[in-house]
C-alpha cells in the first residue's frame, strides 16, 4: 500500500534557524511528492512538489524540499525561520493505484518558530 | 481569480440527519475531489470527480455520496449523520486527470454533528 509518513508530530526552531520537516514515503513505481502547508482555520496551501529531475525542488515562500531516492525521503526545508512559519505542514503522495489523482496524506507536523 | 469556494464554512447538525456541502472550484479547474480531516490528522480522501462522473473513490461508507454539475461545482451529501462525522471536510480543484497536476483547496466546512 502506497504511505507518508511524517516521523515528528512538532517541530521546534528559533526564528533564523534552518528548519527540517520530515517525510518518508512508500509507493510502487516512481513517486509523485507534495507538500501543503494549513494555517488555523484554513485550508491547505501548497508549496512544492517533486515529479522528476532535480532532486532538490524549490518552491513558496522561501521553502524547498530535498528528494533522496534512496532512503525514500522527501524533507522539507528552509534556510532561515520566521515566526510566521509557524503552522501545520503536511507531506503527500499521488495515489498511482487508481484511476483519479487522490493524494495521500501524512499526519502532519506542527512547526513552532520561537522570536 | 477566485480560488476554490467552499460553503457553509461552519455547520452543526444533529446525529441521523443529512446535510450537503458546496464547493466551487478555481477558474478553469475540470477535476473536484473531496477529504474529510479529523481533528489532528491528516485529510483522507472521500472522492473524486470529473466530467460529472465520480472518477475515484476512496474507504467512506455509502452514506457518503456527491455531485458534480456541469459548470463543474461540486456537492457532498453526507445521510445518517453519526457523531463521528464531526470534521473539517475539504474541496479541492484540479486541472484535468494528470498525476503530476498539485491540487488547490479550499478553506474547508466544520461540520459539528451534536
Amino acid at each position: 500500500a502506497q504511505s507518508v509518513a511524517q516521523p515528528e508530530d512538532q517541530v521546534n526552531v528559533a526564528e533564523g534557524n534552518p528548519l527540517t520537516v520530515k517525510c518518508t514515503y512508500s509507493v510502487s513505481g516512481n513517486p509523485y511528492l507534495f507538500w501543503y502547508v494549513q494555517y488555523p482555520n484554513r485550508g491547505l496551501q501548497f508549496l512544492l512538489k517533486y515529479i522528476t529531475g532535480d532532486n532538490l525542488v524549490k518552491g513558496s515562500y522561501g521553502f524547498e524540499a530535498e528528494f533522496n531516492k534512496s532512503q525514500t525521503s522527501f524533507h522539507l526545508k528552509k534556510p532561515s525561520a520566521l515566526v510566521s512559519d509557524s503552522a501545520l505542514y503536511f507531506c503527500a503522495v499521488r495515489d498511482l493505484n487508481q484511476a483519479g489523482t487522490a493524494l495521500i496524506f501524512g499526519k502532519g507536523t506542527t512547526l513552532s518558530v520561537s522570536s | 481569480d477566485a480560488g476554490v469556494t467552499q460553503s457553509p464554512t461552519h455547520l452543526i447538525k444533529t446525529r441521523g440527519q443529512q446535510v450537503t456541502l458546496r464547493c466551487s472550484p478555481k477558474s478553469g479547474h475540470d477535476t473536484v475531489s473531496w477529504y474529510q480531516q479529523a481533528l489532528g490528522q491528516g485529510p483522507q480522501f472521500i472522492f473524486q470527480y470529473y466530467e460529472e462522473e465520480e472518477r475515484q473513490r476512496g474507504n467512506f461508507p455509502d452514506r457518503f455520496s456527491g455531485h458534480q454539475f456541469p459548470n463543474y461545482s461540486s456537492e457532498l451529501n453526507v445521510n445518517a449523520l453519526l457523531l463521528g462525522d464531526s470534521a473539517l471536510y475539504l474541496c479541492a480543484s484540479s486541472l484535468g486527470q494528470a498525476k503530476t497536476a498539485e491540487a488547490f483547496f479550499g478553506q474547508g466546512t466544520r461540520l459539528t454533528v451534536v
